[in-house]
């Protein structure tokens, strides 16, 4: 089945600072990837999000990129900010399956 | 207007007891997911309903785990005789409508077992 793999499990970087997050996915019909915020003690909350027939897509200071030939995509937060700090969760879907497969999420860490 | 929302946020049970978690999805919202997230880690799929059917539980971790929908909109995640390695955060998320579309989701009810 689709597996997703996330990298690097913490990020640490200083406030002002441009924040990276990698995945790659394994099943070349995956066509939606979202990115999801998660805040201690509360749920995931989607940042932004990708579809197949799209190469990058960019919202203020957070942008999503996608490769489908390599079958990765990445998160880019820059200038960041200290409330910017959570753990941040990469997710692919497949019609076929109805799910949502997630990485194991990035902590990150904005020191002011 | 209202996000989803779940009962109790919090549940501390003895094992072998039963428990239910309860899901308030988006009106309207004709897709509903059940993910299950232990310490630390990621979400794991549990199962996803299409109004008030589920076509795949083949993600629930055992014959414990039960789950309905009714009136495509509340859900009820039932586990029976719980266990320690049940004790995680599980998470209720709901969307417009199955496939790919953004799902939106609740807080969560943390379940202890001990």
């Amino acid at each position: 089945g689709e597996n997703v793999e996330q990298h690097p499990s913490t990020l640490s970087v200083q406030e002002g600072d441009s924040a990276v997050i990698k995945c790659t996915y394994s099943d070349s019909a995956s066509n939606y990837f979202p990115w999801y915020k998660q805040e201690l003690g509360k749920g995931p909350q989607l940042i932004i999000d990708i579809r197949s027939n799209v190469g990058e897509k960019k919202d203020q200071r957070i942008a999503v990129t996608l490769n489908k030939t390599a079958k990765h995509f990445s998160l880019h937060i820059t200038e960041t900010q200290p409330e910017d700090s959570a753990v941040y969760f990469c997710a692919s879907f497949m019609d076929s399956s109805y799910k949502l497969i997630f990485g194991s999420g990035t902590r990150l860490l904005v020191r002011p | 207007g209202a996000g989803v929302s779940q009962s109790p946020s919090n549940k501390v049970t003895e094992k072998g007891k039963d428990v239910e978690l309860r899901c308030d999805p988006i009106s309207g919202h004709t897709a509903l997911y059940w993910y299950r997230q232990r310490l630390g880690q990621g979400l794991e799929f549990l199962i996803y309903f299409q109004g008030n059917s589920a076509p795949d539980k083949s993600g629930l971790p055992s014959d414990r785990f039960s789950a309905e929908r009714t009136g495509e909109s509340v859900s009820t995640l039932t586990i029976q005789r719980t266990q320690q390695e049940d004790s995680a955060v599980y998470l209720c998320a709901s969307s417009v409508d199955w496939g790919a579309d953004t799902q939106y989701f609740g807080p969560g009810t943390r379940l202890t077992v001990l």
